[in-house]
């Protein structure tokens, strides 16, 4: 199946301060990426939809402004988190769909901690 | 409104089969997938179904029953491995996948 990475695994930073996490598609384009937030013991949480060249959807209740999302290109997305807060702590994961796929492949995902 | 539900945990026997069921409410359908995450991990695929039946692949099978709005996972022979958590999406009429919260599987020796 379809590659996608995602970096870093894991950060650690002080509240205030912005991260950004790069989502890649190895091996296809991918025409959309989406960016999931998951808390501990529940399911995922869609955040955004991107498509290639375009500006972002979010989902209700999630602040354009504090995650800003780029799809500058076919094979990465990025997300950075602004001014990043102790309860922005979460999971983040990526997945990309090509334009002939229905299905979404997922990114290992990114464990950021705000302290 | 849209709505994915399926159990949220379910318990079985290292060795024995087990069948986690999801049903859907979506604003039309354009496909049902699986997903199997670990705990700390991305979820991985499993299977897509489309057309009604059952999709069989290794130990796992995928049955999909549109006019029903419901799906379900097979697992047979179980290894301790296979706990994790099975999560249901389907693909609605604009293409959106929308998520179930998951079924926690707890296998036991």
């Amino acid at each position: 199946g379809a590659v996608v990475s995602q970096h870093p695994s894991w950060v650690i930073c002080k509240s205030g301060t912005s991260v950004k996490i790069e989502c890649r598609s190895l091996d296809f384009q991918a025409t959309t990426m989406f960016w999931y937030r998951q808390f501990p013991k529940q399911s995922l949480m869609l955040m955004a939809t991107s498509n290639e060249g375009s500006k972002a959807t979010y989902e209700q209740g999630v602040e354009k402004d504090k995650f800003l999302i780029n799809h500058a290109s076919l094979t990465l997305s990025t997300l950075t988190v602004t001014s990043a807060h102790p309860e922005d702590s979460s999971f983040y994961i990526c997945s990309a769909r090509g334009a002939a796929d229905n299905e979404q492949f997922f990114g290992p995902g990114t464990r950021l901690t705000v302290l | 409104g849209q709505n994915i539900d399926q159990p949220t945990e379910m318990t079985a026997t290292e060795g024995a089969i087990v069948q986690i069921n999801c049903t859907y409410q979506t604003s039309g359908f354009n496909g049902l997938f699986w997903y199997q995450q670990h705990a700390g991990e991305a979820p991985t695929f499993l299977s897509y179904n489309v057309l009604d039946g059952l999709e069989e692949k290794g130990r796992f099978s995928s049955f999909l029953s549109r006019s029903k709005g419901y799906s379900y996972l097979l697992l047979k022979e179980l290894q301790m491995k296979d706990s994790a958590s099975y999560l249901c999406a389907v693909i609605d009429s604009n293409y959106q996948l929308i998520w179930g919260a998951g079924t926690k599987l707890i296998i036991k020796p």
